[in-house]
Protein backbone atom coordinates (compact mmCIF):
# COMPACT_ATOMS: atom_id res chain seq x y z
CA UNK A 1 0.00 0.00 0.00
CA UNK A 2 1.67 3.41 -1.24
CA UNK A 3 1.47 5.55 2.07
CA UNK A 4 3.32 7.96 3.80
CA UNK A 5 4.53 7.12 7.52
CA UNK A 6 5.03 9.82 10.54
CA UNK A 7 6.83 8.83 13.90
CA UNK A 8 5.34 9.39 16.25
CA UNK A 9 1.51 10.43 15.88
CA UNK A 10 1.78 12.27 19.79
CA UNK A 11 4.54 13.71 21.38
CA UNK A 12 4.99 15.67 24.77
CA UNK A 13 8.52 16.92 24.99
CA UNK A 14 10.31 19.47 26.98
CA UNK A 15 11.57 22.75 25.97
CA UNK A 16 15.11 22.30 24.97
CA UNK A 17 15.05 18.85 24.39
CA UNK A 18 16.18 17.30 21.03
CA UNK A 19 14.21 15.41 19.06
CA UNK A 20 13.12 14.04 15.44
CA UNK A 21 10.38 13.16 13.99
CA UNK A 22 10.52 10.54 11.31
CA UNK A 23 8.82 10.37 7.80
CA UNK A 24 9.09 7.35 5.30
CA UNK A 25 7.89 6.99 1.94
CA UNK A 26 7.39 3.84 -0.48
CA UNK A 27 6.46 5.59 -3.86
CA UNK A 28 9.88 6.31 -4.49
CA UNK A 29 9.06 10.17 -4.76
CA UNK A 30 11.62 12.54 -5.41
CA UNK A 31 9.79 15.48 -3.30
CA UNK A 32 9.05 15.21 0.20
CA UNK A 33 8.39 17.91 2.61
CA UNK A 34 7.17 19.13 6.00
CA UNK A 35 4.34 21.58 6.97
CA UNK A 36 3.24 22.60 10.18
CA UNK A 37 -0.47 23.30 10.75
CA UNK A 38 -1.62 25.99 12.98
CA UNK A 39 -5.24 27.65 14.34
CA UNK A 40 -5.89 30.15 11.88
CA UNK A 41 -2.76 29.55 9.83
CA UNK A 42 -3.59 26.72 7.28
CA UNK A 43 -0.14 24.53 6.22
CA UNK A 44 2.69 26.04 6.49
CA UNK A 45 5.85 24.42 4.82
CA UNK A 46 8.96 24.13 7.02
CA UNK A 47 11.45 22.60 4.71
CA UNK A 48 11.37 20.86 1.20
CA UNK A 49 13.28 18.27 -0.83
CA UNK A 50 13.48 17.39 -4.21
CA UNK A 51 16.04 15.17 -4.18
CA UNK A 52 18.80 12.95 -2.11
CA UNK A 53 20.97 15.45 -0.59
CA UNK A 54 19.10 18.11 -1.83
CA UNK A 55 16.86 20.55 0.89
CA UNK A 56 15.73 23.98 0.98
CA UNK A 57 13.95 26.00 3.29
CA UNK A 58 10.30 26.93 3.12
CA UNK A 59 8.40 29.52 4.59
CA UNK A 60 9.17 28.62 8.57
CA UNK A 61 12.03 27.41 8.95
CA UNK A 62 13.51 28.36 12.13
CA UNK A 63 14.15 26.09 14.97
CA UNK A 64 14.45 23.01 12.25
CA UNK A 65 16.77 20.48 10.94
CA UNK A 66 15.79 18.30 8.17
CA UNK A 67 18.24 16.00 5.82
CA UNK A 68 17.88 13.88 3.02
CA UNK A 69 19.86 10.39 2.67
CA UNK A 70 18.00 7.91 1.71
CA UNK A 71 14.94 9.06 -1.53
CA UNK A 72 12.26 7.47 1.35
CA UNK A 73 13.30 9.10 4.70
CA UNK A 74 13.23 12.46 5.16
CA UNK A 75 13.19 12.99 9.17
CA UNK A 76 12.57 16.79 10.89
CA UNK A 77 14.55 17.55 13.58
CA UNK A 78 14.30 20.04 16.25
CA UNK A 79 17.79 20.50 18.20
CA UNK A 80 15.95 22.61 21.25
CA UNK A 81 12.30 22.48 20.65
CA UNK A 82 10.41 25.91 22.02
CA UNK A 83 6.18 26.31 23.04
CA UNK A 84 5.94 28.09 19.46
CA UNK A 85 6.93 24.86 18.02
CA UNK A 86 3.40 23.19 19.47
CA UNK A 87 1.62 22.16 16.22
CA UNK A 88 0.53 19.29 14.08
CA UNK A 89 3.20 18.82 11.82
CA UNK A 90 2.43 16.72 8.11
CA UNK A 91 4.97 15.29 6.04
CA UNK A 92 4.38 14.82 2.29
CA UNK A 93 5.77 13.31 -0.86
CA UNK A 94 4.83 13.88 -4.37
CA UNK A 95 6.36 13.17 -8.05
CA UNK A 96 8.35 16.14 -9.67
CA UNK A 97 7.92 18.48 -6.99
CA UNK A 98 4.14 18.21 -7.01
CA UNK A 99 3.67 20.30 -10.55
CA UNK A 100 0.88 18.17 -11.89
CA UNK A 101 0.09 15.46 -8.96
CA UNK A 102 -1.34 15.69 -5.54
CA UNK A 103 1.04 15.15 -2.23
CA UNK A 104 0.77 12.17 -0.04
CA UNK A 105 0.65 13.28 3.57
CA UNK A 106 1.21 10.99 6.79
CA UNK A 107 -1.17 10.84 9.02
CA UNK A 108 0.14 13.79 11.34
CA UNK A 109 2.40 14.40 14.62
CA UNK A 110 0.91 16.19 16.92
CA UNK A 111 3.77 18.04 19.12
CA UNK A 112 3.47 19.65 22.68
CA UNK A 113 5.96 21.44 24.08
CA UNK A 114 5.60 22.17 27.59
CA UNK B 1 0.05 38.41 0.46
CA UNK B 2 -1.96 35.15 1.09
CA UNK B 3 -1.32 33.31 -2.66
CA UNK B 4 -4.30 31.66 -1.74
CA UNK B 5 -7.27 32.94 0.41
CA UNK B 6 -10.08 31.08 2.00
CA UNK B 7 -12.52 33.85 3.24
CA UNK B 8 -14.63 31.60 4.91
CA UNK B 9 -13.29 30.17 8.50
CA UNK B 10 -16.08 28.16 9.55
CA UNK B 11 -19.79 27.28 7.81
CA UNK B 12 -22.63 25.34 9.57
CA UNK B 13 -25.13 23.89 7.15
CA UNK B 14 -27.97 21.59 7.93
CA UNK B 15 -28.05 17.96 6.51
CA UNK B 16 -29.00 17.58 3.26
CA UNK B 17 -28.21 21.71 1.95
CA UNK B 18 -25.82 22.63 -0.70
CA UNK B 19 -22.88 24.14 0.71
CA UNK B 20 -20.06 26.04 -1.65
CA UNK B 21 -16.46 26.79 -0.34
CA UNK B 22 -15.09 29.68 -1.90
CA UNK B 23 -10.77 29.64 -2.74
CA UNK B 24 -9.42 32.13 -4.53
CA UNK B 25 -5.94 32.11 -5.61
CA UNK B 26 -3.22 34.31 -6.75
CA UNK B 27 -0.40 33.63 -9.31
CA UNK B 28 1.07 35.18 -11.97
CA UNK B 29 2.25 31.70 -13.75
CA UNK B 30 0.41 30.64 -16.68
CA UNK B 31 0.75 27.05 -15.69
CA UNK B 32 0.07 25.96 -12.06
CA UNK B 33 -2.44 23.39 -10.50
CA UNK B 34 -5.22 23.69 -8.06
CA UNK B 35 -6.32 21.20 -5.81
CA UNK B 36 -8.67 20.94 -2.73
CA UNK B 37 -8.13 18.46 0.79
CA UNK B 38 -10.17 17.25 2.92
CA UNK B 39 -8.65 17.36 6.94
CA UNK B 40 -11.98 15.37 8.78
CA UNK B 41 -12.13 15.19 12.98
CA UNK B 42 -9.01 12.43 12.47
CA UNK B 43 -6.62 14.46 11.73
CA UNK B 44 -5.42 13.21 8.22
CA UNK B 45 -5.09 15.20 5.02
CA UNK B 46 -7.14 13.35 2.24
CA UNK B 47 -7.23 14.47 -1.70
CA UNK B 48 -9.87 15.53 -3.43
CA UNK B 49 -9.31 17.13 -7.06
CA UNK B 50 -6.50 18.28 -8.93
CA UNK B 51 -7.10 20.47 -11.16
CA UNK B 52 -4.69 22.93 -14.07
CA UNK B 53 -4.54 25.81 -15.34
CA UNK B 54 -5.31 25.13 -18.94
CA UNK B 55 -8.68 22.96 -18.07
CA UNK B 56 -11.07 25.04 -17.29
CA UNK B 57 -13.93 22.55 -17.08
CA UNK B 58 -15.72 22.22 -14.43
CA UNK B 59 -16.05 18.60 -12.96
CA UNK B 60 -18.32 16.70 -11.01
CA UNK B 61 -17.74 13.63 -8.48
CA UNK B 62 -20.97 12.21 -6.68
CA UNK B 63 -22.28 15.27 -4.77
CA UNK B 64 -18.96 17.38 -5.26
CA UNK B 65 -18.57 19.52 -7.93
CA UNK B 66 -15.96 22.26 -8.68
CA UNK B 67 -16.14 25.65 -10.80
CA UNK B 68 -13.02 26.40 -11.58
CA UNK B 69 -12.45 30.12 -13.38
CA UNK B 70 -9.60 31.76 -14.39
CA UNK B 71 -10.90 35.00 -14.89
CA UNK B 72 -11.92 35.46 -11.43
CA UNK B 73 -9.14 33.47 -9.93
CA UNK B 74 -11.10 30.87 -8.26
CA UNK B 75 -11.49 27.42 -7.81
CA UNK B 76 -14.88 27.00 -5.59
CA UNK B 77 -15.91 23.11 -4.00
CA UNK B 78 -19.59 22.60 -3.96
CA UNK B 79 -21.22 19.93 -1.91
CA UNK B 80 -24.62 18.62 -2.76
CA UNK B 81 -27.40 17.91 -0.27
CA UNK B 82 -24.83 17.76 2.55
CA UNK B 83 -24.31 14.89 4.80
CA UNK B 84 -23.03 14.85 8.30
CA UNK B 85 -19.62 12.60 6.90
CA UNK B 86 -18.79 15.68 5.05
CA UNK B 87 -17.84 17.66 8.19
CA UNK B 88 -14.44 18.57 8.27
CA UNK B 89 -11.99 20.94 7.15
CA UNK B 90 -11.60 21.87 3.59
CA UNK B 91 -7.65 23.07 2.25
CA UNK B 92 -7.73 24.83 -1.30
CA UNK B 93 -3.73 25.05 -2.16
CA UNK B 94 -2.01 26.06 -4.94
CA UNK B 95 1.23 24.59 -6.90
CA UNK B 96 2.91 26.56 -9.50
CA UNK B 97 5.35 25.59 -12.00
CA UNK B 98 7.17 29.04 -11.84
CA UNK B 99 8.23 27.92 -8.20
CA UNK B 100 9.69 24.14 -10.19
CA UNK B 101 6.35 23.26 -8.09
CA UNK B 102 8.11 22.75 -4.56
CA UNK B 103 5.91 24.83 -3.22
CA UNK B 104 2.32 24.06 -2.56
CA UNK B 105 0.73 26.96 -1.21
CA UNK B 106 -2.27 26.27 0.66
CA UNK B 107 -5.39 28.16 2.43
CA UNK B 108 -6.09 28.69 6.04
CA UNK B 109 -9.10 26.63 5.34
CA UNK B 110 -12.68 26.25 5.95
CA UNK B 111 -14.31 23.90 8.78
CA UNK B 112 -17.50 22.94 7.65
CA UNK B 113 -20.33 21.72 10.11
CA UNK B 114 -23.01 19.85 9.39
CA UNK B 115 -25.93 19.25 11.89
CA UNK B 116 -28.17 16.92 11.50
Amino acid sequence: EAQVTQNPRYLITVTGKKLTVTCSQNMNHEYMSWYRQDPGLGLRQIYYSMNVEVTDKGDVPEGYKVSRKEKRNFPLILESPSPNQTSLYFCASGDRGLLNTEAFFGQGTRLTVV
Amino acid sequence: AQKVTQAQTEISVVEKEDVTLDCVYETRDTTYYLFWYKQPPSGELVFLIRRNSFDEQNEISGRYSWNFQKSTSSFNFTITASQVVDSAVYFCALSEEGNTGNQFYFGTGTSLTVIP
